[in-house]
């Protein structure tokens, strides 16, 4: 079955870095993603990752992916006020088309 | 802006109406997704749409349909609408490769 989990809330120091999880339960996965939404606004793609790669940096933005365990996960570096935002992780499997099964999200809140 | 352009941004309307959600996907995107995201039960996909066909079924309640336009914006038709059906509803458009989806700034509903 396809279920992703999410812790629901972070709480982090401005300037500290973030790290938000993610598991996922189908091993069919064939790309990882990770979605940022703003009050009021829709989800924005922050970045995704293959299924063969462990790692993958962009900017502040490290994710990383532990096959095995069907773990994944989003580091922001040097985390902002304006990071504040809800989280979403999302799998899609090689047999669903490019359908996306999203987390419940994790709400991240960075205090200055 | 995303690309991705949904209509109306609000919508408040009585139990046992009709509604007509309306996405024009970002230009060359070939697929478009539907989302429902509410409290309870988070983002649900709900149907899948590439050029102008259905790809993919979710959670979409008989009482829900939606069509993709030879110009490939799509419309989502919600009718017998209950108070359970008060959500945001997202539209998504992808090029059809597994790169991740563009959102639209969503739809609100409101069933009173």
């Amino acid at each position: 079955g396809e279920d992703v989990e999410q812790s629901l809330f972070l709480s982090v120091r401005e300037g500290d870095s973030s790290v938000i999880n993610c598991t996922y339960t189908d091993s069919s996965s064939t790309y990882l993603y990770w979605y940022k939404q703003e009050p009021g606004a829709g989800l924005q793609l922050l970045t995704y990752i293959f299924s063969n790669m462990d790692m993958k940096q962009d900017q502040r933005l490290t994710v990383l992916l532990n096959k095995k365990d069907k773990h994944l996960s989003l580091r922001i570096a040097d985390t902002q006020t304006g990071d504040s935002a809800i989280y979403f992780c999302a799998e899609s499997m090689s047999n669903a088309g490019n359908m996306l099964t999203f987390g419940g999200g994790t709400r991240l809140m960075v205090k200055p | 802006d995303s690309g991705v352009t949904q209509t109306p941004k609000h919508l408040i309307t009585a139990t046992g109406q009709r509604v007509t959600l309306r996405c024009s996907p970002r230009s060359g995107d070939l697929s478009v997704y539907w989302y429902q995201q509410s409290l309870d039960q988070g983002l649900q996909f709900l149907i899948q749409y590439y050029n102008g066909e259905e790809r993919a079924k979710g959670n979409i309640l008989e009482r829900f349909s939606a069509q993709q336009f030879p110009d490939l914006h799509s419309e989502l038709n919600l009718s017998s609408l209950e108070l359970g059906d008060s959500a945001l509803y997202f539209c998504a458009s992808s090029p059809g490769r597994r790169t991740g989806y563009t959102f639209g700034s969503g739809t609100r509903l409101t069933v009173v």
